[in-house]
């Protein structure tokens, strides 16, 4: 389909392993988000991009938690020497252009467990 | 402190029932997005608003920028409706998204 598509559905790693997330938008869109939902809650912003530049990351939990994404397209959720606590879901999203006014397509996430 | 405060937390309709999804944000916003959450995780963005109302079918949601309040009526709900429905607002000052805990609604048959 042409949605947002992430992977893998299902992640599960011992604490300290190192882990990536991938997202692949929709093809055209400029705009990219991260979020961390944490069972229960609703989802946090981690960080944004436009294009391959990151304008925003205020929201990544630590220096652990790194994203790029190279080429504008597909973007890469690095998280280093995890820890249970990075136990989410994380979803990423994608729109057209800008961001408060433009409609966001969500992927299905990202499930991690840290053991 | 929450940006985004929603109500109730968990709601239990009939079928055929008009429902009614309450969300109360203390930022300045350029928009706001009512999303609906599958089990499972898949997100839908349902409406992006900055004022007024809109209507999607049996959806309904409304804006009133003044008060910083925003309602989701469903109205002749089914058990199809059954998601968790989140609000979210974007801040007038930069990207931040800011989300609601989500309100879990069952409609049972």
């Amino acid at each position: 389909g042409a949605g947002v598509s992430q992977s893998p559905r299902y992640k599960v790693a011992k604490r300290g392993q190192d882990v990536a997330l991938r997202c692949d938008p929709i093809s055209g869109h400029v705009s990219l988000f991260w979020y961390q939902q944490a069972l229960g809650q609703g989802p946090e912003f981690l960080t944004y991009f436009q294009n391959e530049a990151q304008l925003d990351k205020s929201g990544l939990p630590s220096d652990r938690f790194f994203a790029e994404r190279p080429e504008g397209s597909v973007s890469t959720l690095k998280i280093q020497r995890t820890q249970q606590e990075d136990s989410a879901v994380y979803l990423c999203a994608s729109s057209l252009v800008g961001t408060g006014n433009q409609p966001q397509h969500f992927g299905d996430g990202t499930r991690l467990s840290i053991l | 402190k929450n940006e985004v405060e929603q109500s109730p937390q968990n709601l239990t309709a009939q079928e055929g029932e008009f429902i009614t999804i309450n969300c109360s944000y203390s930022v300045g916003i350029s928009a706001l997005h009512w999303l609906q959450q599958h089990p499972g995780g898949g997100i839908v963005s349902l409406f992006m608003l900055s004022s007024g109302k809109k209507k999607h079918g049996r959806l309904i949601a409304t804006i009133n920028i003044q008060e910083k309040h925003s309602s989701l009526h469903i109205t002749a709900s089914h058990p199809r409706d059954s998601a968790v429905y989140i609000c979210a607002v974007i801040s007038n000052t930069g990207n931040q998204f800011y989300f609601g805990t989500g309100t879990s609604l069952t409609v049972i048959p």
